[in-house]
């Protein structure tokens, strides 16, 4: 079974809208983080944003924030006032548990384009 | 600067060549990883290390071993090259749990390794 699933293969958004990328998650482990990033054409991968699963309030970086739905497992970006530079894939992953191991596993991406 | 170094950046083998992937950090992380990216796929985790002294395998470890020479060094090695490998490879690194856990993993720039 999927343990991250991001359901939109490619989104456009309009410059200086809001944008939002969905994430769902499948975990039993009651302790658990989830990660945002972002991979630009060059290649490399930028962490955006974490939400902790014992977290209250919703994370925020700026521009980014996590819409964290516990009960409904998800945990989808939003970006808000886009840029063309958010053009650019993005990742959601998670990491289950607190063993030594710390591995992330990574959802299929999601392909953002800003149109100007 | 401080991060994660992973040479070469591009690659091409012919089926059934060796090489090896290498990966450096200069973070003082305990733990290291190595990802494969294929199109559409996201990142699948093909082995890590939590500590020094320690790899185990992840998701997709067939046709692939793994060296963790000391704290910073951990390298890649395809002894027998497929077309199937073609791929980008990710090294990462990170500290052990408990202590960044809200900054993820750090990323190298990734290989780009074509077999032929």
């Amino acid at each position: 079974a999927q343990k991250i699933t991001q359901t939109q293969p490619g989104m456009f958004v309009q410059e200086k809208e809001a944008v939002t990328l969905d994430c769902t998650y499948d975990t039993s482990d009651p302790s658990y983080g989830l990660f945002w990033y972002k991979q630009p054409s060059s290649g490399e991968m930028i962490f955006l944003i974490y939400q902790g699963s014992y977290d209250q309030q919703n994370a925020t970086e700026g521009r980014y924030s996590l819409n964290f739905q516990k009960a409904r497992k998800s945990a989808n970006l939003v970006i808000s006032a886009s840029q063309l530079g958010d053009s650019a894939m993005y990742f959601c992953a998670m990491r289950e548990g607190r063993d030594s191991s710390y591995k992330l596993i990574f959802g299929s991406g999601t392909r953002l384009l800003v149109r100007p | 600067n401080a991060g994660v170094t992973q040479t070469p950046k591009f690659q091409v083998l012919k089926t059934g060549q060796s090489m090896t992937l290498q990966c450096a950090q200069d973070m003082n992380h305990n733990s290291m990883y190595w990802y494969r990216q294929d199109p559409g796929m996201g990142l699948r985790l093909i082995y890590y290390s939590a500590s020094e002294g320690t790899t185990d395998k992840g998701e997709v470890p067939n046709g692939y071993n793994v060296s963790r020479l000391n704290k910073r060094e951990f390298s890649l090695r395809l002894e027998s090259a497929a077309p199937s490998q073609t791929s980008v490879y990710f090294c990462a690194s990170s500290e052990a749990f408990g202590q960044s856990w809200d900054y993820g993993y750090t990323f190298g720039s990734g290989t780009r390794l074509t077999v032929v």
